[in-house]
């Protein structure tokens, strides 16, 4: 069975940092793109980031370039998102998703408030 | 960026009624290896979401068959035969043709009446 397990959410001041992680299982996690797509409090859905296979090629929306990291470790069969310099508009539950958006985790919700 | 457009955007339905979502995109979701990458997805309240249909009209694994896509080009539209209580939600179109980014419908809500 596949599943994709987030944590690292929480609650974090403006400008500060966070690292999601997605662990995968009950599938080959290195043969698969996977992406990052969040959801304000009672908003649509947003893709944030993806990255390829090997973690050679990365996406990202652009509000999020360069202040948000896409990575993996296929030995480790996880996603991770370094969040720096957040910002109140990055309040959010954080999904992790496999390509082509067929599985989904539960998510996990980052607050950044004073 | 291509922009995906749904309507209505709220949709109160009557049990055992059909209901009808449509998304329009900004420009053709054609790709150039020929496919349409045009997905639905369904987010029950308090759940993650769910993919129901890919490439337009194609059913995912347990999907049931009340549910249907279909369109081209630039309008799509999902199908709920008959719908059921279980299928109060929001429903998403999004669209992975021309993408970074991808990019998703505002959200269809649909309710019973």
């Amino acid at each position: 069975e596949v599943q994709l397990v987030e944590s690292g959410g929480g609650l974090v001041q403006p400008g500060g940092s966070l690292r999601l992680s997605c662990a995968a299982s009950g599938f080959t996690f290195s043969s698969y793109w996977m992406s990052w797509v969040r959801q304000a409090p009672g908003k649509g859905l947003e893709w944030v980031a993806n990255v390829r296979q090997d973690g050679s090629g990365k996406n990202y929306v652009d509000s999020v370039k360069g202040r948000f990291t896409i990575s993996r470790d296929n030995a480790k069969n996880s996603l991770y998102l370094q969040m720096n310099s957040l910002r109140a508009e990055d309040t959010a539950v954080y999904y992790c998703a496999r390509h082509p958006f067929d599985y989904w985790g539960q998510g996990t919700l980052v607050t950044v408030s004073s | 960026d291509v922009v995906m457009t749904q309507s209505p955007l709220s949709l109160p339905v009557t049990l055992g009624q059909p209901a009808s979502i449509s998304c329009r995109s900004s420009q053709s979701l054609v790709h150039s290896d020929g496919n349409t990458y045009l997905n639905w997805f369904q987010q029950r309240p308090g759940q993650s979401p769910r993919r129901l249909i890919y490439k337009v009209s194609n059913r995912d694994s347990g999907v049931p068959d009340r549910f249907s896509g279909s369109g081209s080009g630039t309008d799509f539209t999902l199908k709920i035969s008959r719908v059921e209580a279980e299928d109060v939600g929001v429903y998403y179109c999004m669209q992975g043709t021309h993408c970074p980014p991808w990019t998703f419908g505002q959200g269809t809500k649909v309710e019973i009446k």
